[in-house]
């Protein structure tokens, strides 16, 4: 079965520092690989999606991520945080082979010190 | 502006209720989907239509149901045989296909008293 795993529930980080985020997929299948990000009550936005080519994707708001096909992972990181970017950042993984549609992880909550 | 609507923002019903939670999009796109999202689960698939008068079942559909009559709504009814039917529940359409970004509404966020 198809299933997507980030190790952490909860992250804080210092304003300013950086930032890496864990995303593992267990996936039999080529994988279309995507973060989101929601804010409290509120909807999710795209950040980021890689489906082949370079194995680096850049996102919105100075957010990037690495396809690493041997780890089966696809971490997202950003290397100085604003307050603003405290949120839930949620691993998304699709393939053709399962029909049009995502399976989630459970999501990380980003919490910014000032 | 295009987007994506959900009404009502808060939702409360009484237990053994039937309640039909609104989905709206203007964004000509012919998928639709339904998320539940529970805290510290993520997001798990409902129903999800990729054309007018065809839908398919997600991961978790019993005790929902959903109907597309039309390319701009995809109404969902969370019914009584839901046993925890309080949730946070986010629609969202693409233009078609698995590499097609997902655009969000703001939730509507059920409560079951």
């Amino acid at each position: 079965a198809q299933s997507v795993t980030q190790p952490d529930i909860h992250i804080t980080v210092s304003e300013g520092a950086s930032l890496e985020l864990r995303c593992n997929y267990s996936y039999g299948a080529t994988p279309y690989l995507f973060w989101y990000v929601q804010s409290p009550g509120q909807g999710l936005q795209l950040l980021l999606k890689y489906f082949s080519g370079d194995t680096l994707v850049q996102g919105i708001k100075g957010f990037e991520a690495e396809f690493k096909r041997s780890q089966s992972s696809f971490n997202l990181r950003k290397p100085s945080v604003h307050w603003s970017d405290a949120a839930e950042y949620f691993c998304a993984v699709g393939a053709v082979e399962y029909g049009n549609k995502l399976v989630f992880g459970a999501g990380t909550i980003l919490r910014v010190k000032s | 502006d295009g987007g994506i609507t959900q009404s009502p923002k808060y939702l409360f019903r009484k237990e053994g209720q039937n309640v039909t939670l609104s989905c709206e999009q203007n964004l000509n796109h012919d998928a639709m989907y339904w998320y539940r999202q529970d805290p510290g689960q993520g997001l798990r698939l409902i129903y999800y239509s990729q054309i007018v008068n065809d839908f398919q079942k997600g991961d978790i559909a019993e005790g929902y149901s959903v109907s597309r009559e039309k390319k701009e709504s995809f109404p969902l009814t969370v019914t009584s045989a839901q046993k925890n039917p309080t949730a946070f529940y986010l629609c969202a359409s693409s233009i078609s296909g698995i590499t097609d970004t997902q655009y969000f509404g703001p939730g509507t966020r059920l409560t079951v008293l």
